[in-house]
């Protein structure tokens, strides 16, 4: 049963559509993530939400959008897609309150040409 | 944001020998959590070790041990009797009180030769 899944694990579309990015965890953790894994590795947070609410909103274009219906849900819509979007993007949750090990999604590849 | 380093992006060990991979972050916080992750080429993100920081004794888990200099804000990583199955990439991270941050460094990437 998995704990932290993302669909799709792939994805290649041509620049200037828009798509989604869907996440879900049954952990029952109160935060969500979504990172950005470029083509040198740096895993770089993008957004983080709490029980449904915005925490961390890191410099990311506004064409970069979240929307966490619930708190086991975490989908990230991207609209007029551009070449340097192409990356890996994780989704990840932890439990409430710091220490806790951050569980992540097995990574959606995107890919823009 | 709190700022996590790993200076060296690429090591390498020879089968059996240790290695120690190296990290620093910066942070006003007194109380927050150290890990390192293993990102193997299929790409999961696995826990490797944590550590908390209100914790003098420093973590291990069978091979894998921390070297943890709280007022140096150094978080450095040490793998004994390496294995094959130890070459990814890996990577430090800092989560905070709060449990609302997990910030990465960019990452080393560990060779592993036989």
């Amino acid at each position: 049963d998995t704990a932290v899944s993302q669909t799709p694990k792939y994805l290649v579309t041509q620049m200037g559509n828009d798509k989604s990015i869907k996440c879900e965890q049954n952990l029952g953790h109160d935060t969500m993530y979504w990172y950005k894994q470029d083509s040198k590795k740096f895993l770089k947070i993008m957004f983080s939400y709490n029980n449904k609410e915005l925490i961390i909103n890191e410099t990311v274009p506004n064409r970069f959008s979240p929307k966490s219906p619930d708190k086991a849900h975490l989908n990230l819509h991207i609209n007029s897609l551009e070449l340097g979007d192409s990356a890996v993007y994780f989704c990840a949750s932890t439990d409430r309150g710091g220490g806790t090990e951050a569980f992540f999604g097995q990574g959606t590849r995107l890919t823009v040409v | 944001a709190q700022t996590v380093t790993q200076s060296q992006p690429e090591m390498s060990v020879q089968e059996a020998e240790t290695v120690t991979l190296s990290c620093t972050y910066d942070t006003s916080e007194s109380d927050y959590y150290l890990f390192w992750y293993k990102q193997p080429p299929s790409r999961q993100m696995i826990l490797v070790i944590r550590q908390e920081a209100y914790k003098q004794q420093n973590a291990t888990e069978n091979r894998f041990s921390v070297n943890f200099q709280k007022a140096a804000k150094s978080f450095s990583l040490k793998i004994s009797d390496s294995q094959l199955g130890d070459a990814a990439m890996y990577f430090c991270a800092y989560s905070g009180n709060t449990g609302n941050q997990f910030y990465f460094g960019t990452g080393t990437s560990l060779t592993v030769i036989p």
